[in-house]
């Protein structure tokens, strides 16, 4: 089965600084990993998703890296602004196209 | 092109109560999954739809079920309303086994 763990639960950065999210997951035979973000109530934006076959991603101020050897994903996010303040979650894919998810990263950016 | 869309976006249940939450797929998608997601916590599978047959499941009681129509579209049922049923229900699509796209959800609240 494949667990999925987001460090840390919850974090408050000042405006500007630069924002490191971690994802580990113990099953390494994955064929993408995904970061999504989420606003309170609110449904699933997808915002990057690697394949297996690449080391990072990259859109706007977001980058993603991917390392499955070591089962870990980390989401940075640059310069950050109080409107990047919201739940950010890791999901693998296992199974048949089912997403195993962490609990999420809940960021504040603080004006 | 519209989305995946959810309805209703709100729903209030009493214990014991039966309910239906409905979702139509993003055009183009002939698949419909699950997930319910509880306050804190990352989504959770529920099952999988696919040619209008449950395709896979994940660790939820019979209670749940679902139903897929000739279009496409989809429908979650929950019988017997725990307080632990409260939630909020996430559908998503895809073509075959391609990307998930999510819908905004439906927030039940089970009194």
């Amino acid at each position: 089965k494949q667990e999925v763990t987001q460090i840390p639960a919850a974090l408050s950065v000042p405006e500007g600084e630069n924002l490191v999210l971690n994802c580990s997951f113990t099953d390494s035979a994955i064929y993408n990993l995904q970061w999504f973000r989420q606003d309170p109530g609110k449904g699933l934006t997808s915002l990057l998703l690697i394949q297996s076959s690449q080391r990072e991603q990259t859109s706007g101020r977001l980058n993603a890296s991917l390392d499955k050897s070591s089962g870990r994903s980390t989401l940075y996010i640059a310069a950050s602004q109080p409107g990047d303040s919201a739940t950010y979650l890791c999901a693998v894919p296992y199974g048949n196209n089912r997403l195993a998810f962490g609990k999420g990263n809940q960021v504040v950016v603080i004006p | 092109d519209a989305g995946v869309t959810q309805s209703p976006t709100h729903l209030i249940k009493t214990r014991g109560q039966q309910v239906t939450l409905r979702c139509s797929p993003k055009s183009g998608h002939d698949t419909v999954s699950w997930y319910q997601q509880a306050l804190g916590q990352g989504p959770q599978f529920i099952f999988q739809y696919y040619e209008e047959e449950e395709r896979q499941r994940g660790n939820f009681p019979d209670r749940f079920s679902g139903h897929q129509f000739p279009n496409y579209s989809s429908e979650l049922n929950v019988n017997a309303l725990l307080l632990g049923d409260s939630a909020l229900y996430l559908c998503a699509s895809s073509a075959g086994q391609t990307k998930l796209f999510f819908g905004s959800g439906t927030q039940l609240s089970v009194l």
